[in-house]
């Protein structure tokens, strides 16, 4: 099956800092990747899909200024929170999908926990 | 954002017993999917259904796509061990590029 993968797993900063999560396909080309948001004991939430070489598409009521999302190649999606705050400490989850799968099915990263001081 | 009416919230049975989890939408989705999720890790494709009153099994798992498309339940047959986890219920729209609608989730606990 598809793999995908993140970086970091875990990552724990200082509040008003910029973190970088990292989301990559290893053995298909994503022409699409999405990312959710995980709080504890919580559903996963849909952030905003993007689409290569293209602008992300955010959820309502998700910060595009906050949560900077780049899709630059077929295999790399980048989340950077910026300026984070304790609130934004969650399970951060991105998926990929490729069109030229018959079933456009979505493949689950890791996770990556962060916590913000 | 939208969600999906996932019930029961938790499970405490005992290792061997059949499982039955159920989903409701008050929208239409193309696609229903579930998807077992381990503490700390993504969620993985338990089963996928692609037609309204579809009935697909995978092993000791079988769920079924509503007729109306805005429900589905899981079965899970003769509990092991390993089923301990939570399950998700999802939806997708008619874009193939759309992101999933997620249910809140049921906790599977086994009880030994």
């Amino acid at each position: 099956g598809a793999v995908v993968s993140q970086h970091p797993s875990r990552v724990i900063c200082k509040s008003g800092t910029s973190v970088k999560i990292e989301c990559r396909s290893l053995d298909f080309q994503a022409t699409t990747m999405f990312w959710y948001r995980q709080f504890p004991k919580k559903s996963l939430m849909l952030m905003a899909t993007s689409n290569e070489g293209s602008k992300a598409t955010y959820e309502q009521g998700v910060e595009k200024d906050k949560f900077l999302i780049n899709h630059a190649s077929l295999t790399l999606s980048t989340l950077t929170v910026t300026s984070a705050h304790p609130e934004d400490s969650s399970f951060y989850i991105c998926s990929a999908s490729s069109r030229g799968r018959a079933s456009d099915e979505q493949f689950f990263g890791p996770g990556t926990r962060l916590t913000v001081l | 954002g939208q969600q999906l009416n996932q019930s029961p919230q938790s499970m405490f049975i005992q290792e061997g017993e059949d499982v039955s989890m159920n989903c409701t939408s008050s929208s239409i989705f193309n696609t229903w999917l579930w998807y077992k999720q381990e503490p700390g890790e993504g969620p993985v494709l338990l089963i996928a259904l692609y037609k309204a009153g579809e009935l697909t099994s995978n092993g000791r798992l079988t769920a079924q796509f509503g007729i109306t498309r805005k429900d589905s339940f899981l079965n899970i047959s003769a509990s092991i061990p390993s089923d301990v986890g939570i399950y998700f219920c999802a939806g997708q729209g008619w874009g193939g590029a759309d992101g999933l609608t997620f249910g809140k989730g049921t906790h599977l606990i086994i009880q030994p």
